[in-house]
């Protein structure tokens, strides 16, 4: 079945420490985000990749970092930098359409990080 | 700035009676708009989308309304079973935009 895995489901984290977030997708999808969930806040943009090897900032990229070397994987690093990482992370993926147009996306289930 | 707002943070609706969650937007380059529910702990799961070429589309018990000139998007849900109860995003995107705008979110409850 083609989906989109984010592991793990649960993880602590101590302050100071930096921690990778997975997020492998087998969809062939060109496109790869990582959001954080807050309460009342909705879904805000932290990074997001069209191709390999490349990546934009989101809304609130400060205190993480990714890489995209392969099409499938789109790790997401909370460094020590980010002041408030407790929160819940979703990954998501999506391709385009030959007129260019973006589909809407397929999301995995989601990471809860926690700083303890 | 918040390009696509949902200003209900929460609804209570008796089951068999009709949701309506409410969306708008500021952007006028947004030509397509999804709706994607969520239960705690999970990721969303996409339930229907409307074109900008559409003022309407159903699928089941779901139906989206699009105002173009008020900016405007609904969800239409009858009846509201319990199952429902979830939280509900509306999402935006451009013809040549790369990335998806989220709403803050809708917490639906259906009271049984």
């Amino acid at each position: 079945d083609g989906g989109i895995t984010q592991s793990p489901k649960y993880l602590f984290r101590k302050e100071g420490q930096n921690v990778t977030l997975s997020c492998e997708q087998n969809l062939n999808h060109d496109a790869m985000y990582w959001y954080r969930q807050d309460p009342g806040q909705g879904l805000r943009l932290i990074y997001y990749s069209q191709i390999v090897n490349d990546f934009q900032k989101g809304d609130i990229a400060e205190g993480y970092s990714v890489s995209r070397e392969k099409k499938e994987s789109f790790p997401l690093t909370v460094t020590s930098a980010q002041k408030n990482p407790t929160a819940f992370y979703l990954c998501a993926s999506s391709t385009f359409s030959t007129q260019g147009r973006l589909f809407g996306y397929t999301f995995g289930s989601g990471t809860r990080l926690t700083v303890v | 700035d918040q390009q696509v707002k949902q200003n209900s943070p929460s609804l209570s609706v008796q089951e068999g009676r009709i949701s309506i969650l409410n969306c708008d937007y500021t952007n006028s380059m947004f030509d397509y708009f999804l709706w994607y529910k969520k239960y705690p702990a999970e990721g969303p799961t996409f339930l229907i989308s409307i074109s900008s070429i559409k003022d309407k589309n159903e699928d089941g018990r779901f139906t989206v309304f699009l105002n173009k000139s008020a900016k405007h998007l609904s969800l239409h849900i009858v009846p509201s079973q319990p199952g429902d109860s979830a939280v509900y995003f509306c999402a935006a995107s451009a013809n040549t935009g790369n990335q998806f705008y989220f709403g803050t979110g809708t917490s639906l409850t259906v009271i049984p």
